[in-house]
């Protein structure tokens, strides 16, 4: 199972909106609405940003916001801060055999 | 406060093993599933494997499969990885975490395993 295909870097300026993509197949991204995203700074514990494609852990921003079409999730970050500089990945259910797909992970820089 | 807090890691030679745990408090562990994830230096998240919560179901990547155990003692809030016929291509991060709706929260800090060949 390859893993979900996300851009290596996406930047913006303070107060900007970035949307990081998630590409995935029919298998996974494509047949659930099980699609995870994570924030890691380096040397820290990842944290779950979106859980079920579009919902908020509580404690997180309103600023981060999930959707899918089709094969493809996205993450929004609006009102781009400086604390949102990390790696942000995805993550999908993938049936029974495969179980779950990371994706490539995404350096998101604020200029 | 819900903490995960991983140890075991080490240095270890090809072929050898190592047993990895995971104490967790700050919510009832004997109730969800668990999981540990692993990143590989300089690269990205990828998951090893689960356990239900009575631990009587296991799943692995295909990638240990065979090679790695995953147990839990409930009554010591305790989440293990046995890792046995290690290879180079096993040295990460090993992080354990929760299981949310399929989400994974929170997560460990992570303990280092490193295989020398």
């Amino acid at each position: 199972q390859s893993a979900l295909t996300q851009p290596a870097s996406v930047s913006g300026s303070p107060g900007q909106s970035l949307t990081i993509s998630c590409t995935g197949t029919s298998s996974d991204v494509g047949s659930y609405n099980l699609v995870s995203w994570y924030q890691h700074h380096p040397g820290k514990a990842p944290k779950l940003m979106i859980y079920e494609g579009n919902k908020r852990p509580s404690g997180v921003s309103n600023r981060f916001s999930g959707s899918k079409s089709g094969n493809t999730a996205s993450l929004t970050i609006s009102g781009l801060q400086a604390e949102d500089e990390a790696d942000y990945y995805c993550c999908s259910y993938a049936g029974s055999n495969t179980f779950y797909v990371f994706g490539t992970g995404t350096k998101v820089t604020v200029l | 406060e819900m903490q995960l807090v991983e140890s075991g890691g080490g240095l270890v030679q090809a072929g050898g093993s190592l047993r990895l745990s995971c104490a967790a408090s700050g919510f009832p562990f004997y109730n969800y599933w668990m999981h540990w994830v692993r990143q590989d230096p300089g690269k990205g998240l990828v998951w090893v494997s689960r356990i239900n919560p009575d631990g009587s179901k296991t799943n692995y990547a295909d990638s240990v499969k065979g090679r790695f155990t995953i147990s839990r003692d409930n009554a010591k809030n305790t989440l293990y990885l046995q890792m046995n016929s290690l290879r180079a291509e096993d040295t990460a991060v090993y992080y354990c975490t929760r299981d949310i709706n399929e989400g994974f929260d929170p997560w460990g800090q992570g303990t280092l395993v490193t295989v020398s060949s």
